[in-house]
């Protein structure tokens, strides 16, 4: 079975610096798509970031990027040039039929 | 832009009763899902649904039922609810294909006396 993890409960970062957001997940497909959302405390869930399995090169929107690591099964999340709106609850997933979720990670962002 | 919609934002509901949880999407998606979300276990699936009138068990279905009557619409029943299904409930829903995002609804906060 499929499985997410995350390993860091609980995040800090100064404003303006980088973070990275650390995932890991267990598979035998070889087709599959990883995601990153984010949870605000609005807690409307916001997609931040989508990588297809089969693309070696990493996604990237604007001030966010993913280490994909295939081999490896690692999914990171960095976020350069942190903001105060950042700070959020992240999910890493997976899917291929349907979602897997990782148990997320409590990003506080300091001013 | 895409709409999910959960009929409700906090519910407190006693012991033994009957819960619905109401979910609406404005965007013809054929799947749509229900989710719990707890500390420390991430968002575990309940039930998910590939169409109308169609409905397969996700990770922790016991105790839980599903309805999809029509397809915007996707409804969680706890037949008789219990202090164990406290919790944070979140609907989504999306297009087919495994590469599609799921877009979420505002949550629903039960807590069960």
């Amino acid at each position: 079975a499929q499985t997410v993890t995350q390993s860091q409960p609980e995040m800090s970062v100064q404003e303006a610096e980088t973070v990275t957001l650390s995932c890991t997940y267990d598979t035998s497909e070889s087709d599959y798509y990883l995601f990153w959302y984010k949870q605000p405390p609005s807690r409307q869930m916001i997609l931040v970031i989508r990588q297809e399995a089969y693309k070696q090169q990493n996604a990237t929107e604007n001030r966010f990027s993913v280490n994909f690591q295939k081999a490896a099964k690692s999914f990171s999340l960095k976020i350069s040039d942190s903001q105060l709106g950042d700070a959020a609850m992240y999910f890493c997933a997976y899917r291929r039929l349907t979602f897997i979720f990782g148990q997320g990670t409590e990003l506080s962002v300091k001013p | 832009d895409v709409k999910v919609t959960q009929s409700s934002r906090y519910l407190v509901k006693r012991t033994g009763e009957k819960v619905f949880l109401e979910c609406v999407q404005d965007m013809d998606h054929e799947n749509m899902f229900w989710y719990r979300q707890d500390p420390g276990l991430g968002l575990r699936l309940i039930y998910f649904s590939y169409d109308v009138k169609m409905k397969e068990k996700g990770d922790i279905p016991e105790g839980y039922s599903v309805s999809r009557e029509k397809k915007e619409r996707f409804s969680l029943i706890l037949e008789s609810a219990s202090t164990n299904q406290t919790s944070m409930y979140l609907c989504a829903s999306n297009h087919g294909v495994a590469k599609n995002i799921q877009y979420f609804g505002a949550g629903t906060r039960l807590s069960v006396l």
